[in-house]
């Protein structure tokens, strides 16, 4: 099956620590991954996207065909950064589509 | 700005009783998905449509159903809530694969509770 692992549950670090949350994958085609973020009381939202080689709120992510992993990384961790993470994988499906599947998630909880 | 709107925030509804979710999109989006978000399982795809009238199954579809008459609008169908289908419903629209940014967005949830 095609999908998104995410190991870890919950990721507790303190303010001004490196974080690195893991994502591997599992895919046959050639994988589109993304990072989805998720504040407190907001609504799900892009964080960043593995083709666009960008560094959005200071976090990074990249692509690593050989450990098929997408690992999302930020040297020196916030304590806004706190939220939960759901790595994302884009499936092929009907009518020329795509579906995003998800991870489990990885809630981060930055300490002051 | 993408907006996606779902009706309800909060919904309490009885067991056996027939459950309308609405979702709404205004970017004209071909696909809209509805998920559904529990602690610990993360994001199951429920059903997602890629056009007017066509819908098809995610991984857990069994007690959904799901109507797509306009475009803008994706409606998520209990036909007989029970209390296991007590949870978080997202509903999301992108926009079809080769047309540009294809990530999706998110509306802000409907919290659910079947007493």
């Amino acid at each position: 099956a095609q999908r998104v692992t995410q190991p870890e549950k919950l990721l507790s670090v303190f303010k001004g620590a490196p974080v690195e949350l893991k994502c591997n994958y599992s895919y046959s085609g050639s994988p589109e991954l993304f990072w989805y973020v998720q504040y407190s009381r907001q609504r799900l939202q892009l964080l960043l996207r593995h083709i666009s080689r960008e560094s959005i709120k200071g976090f990074t992510a990249d692509l690593n065909k050989g450990e098929t992993s997408f690992h999302l990384k930020k040297p020196f961790a916030q304590e806004e950064d706190s939220a939960m993470y759901y790595c994302a994988l884009k499936l092929r499906a009907s009518g020329g589509s795509y579906i995003p599947t998800f991870g489990r998630g990885t809630s981060l909880i930055v300490h002051p | 700005d993408v907006k996606v709107t779902q009706s309800s925030r909060y919904l309490v509804k009885r067991t056996g009783e027939k459950v309308f979710l609405e979702c709404v999109q205004d970017m004209d989006h071909e696909n809209m998905f509805w998920y559904r978000q529990d602690p610990g399982l993360g994001l199951r795809l429920i059903y997602f449509s890629y056009d007017v009238k066509m819908k098809e199954k995610g991984d857990i579809p069994e007690g959904y159903s799901v109507s797509r008459e306009k475009k803008e609008r994706f409606s998520l169908i209990l036909e007989s809530a029970s209390t296991n289908q007590t949870s978080m419903y997202l509903c999301a629209s992108s926009l079809r694969l080769g047309q540009g940014r294809t990530e999706a967005f998110f509306g802000q949830g409907t919290r659910l509770t079947v007493v």
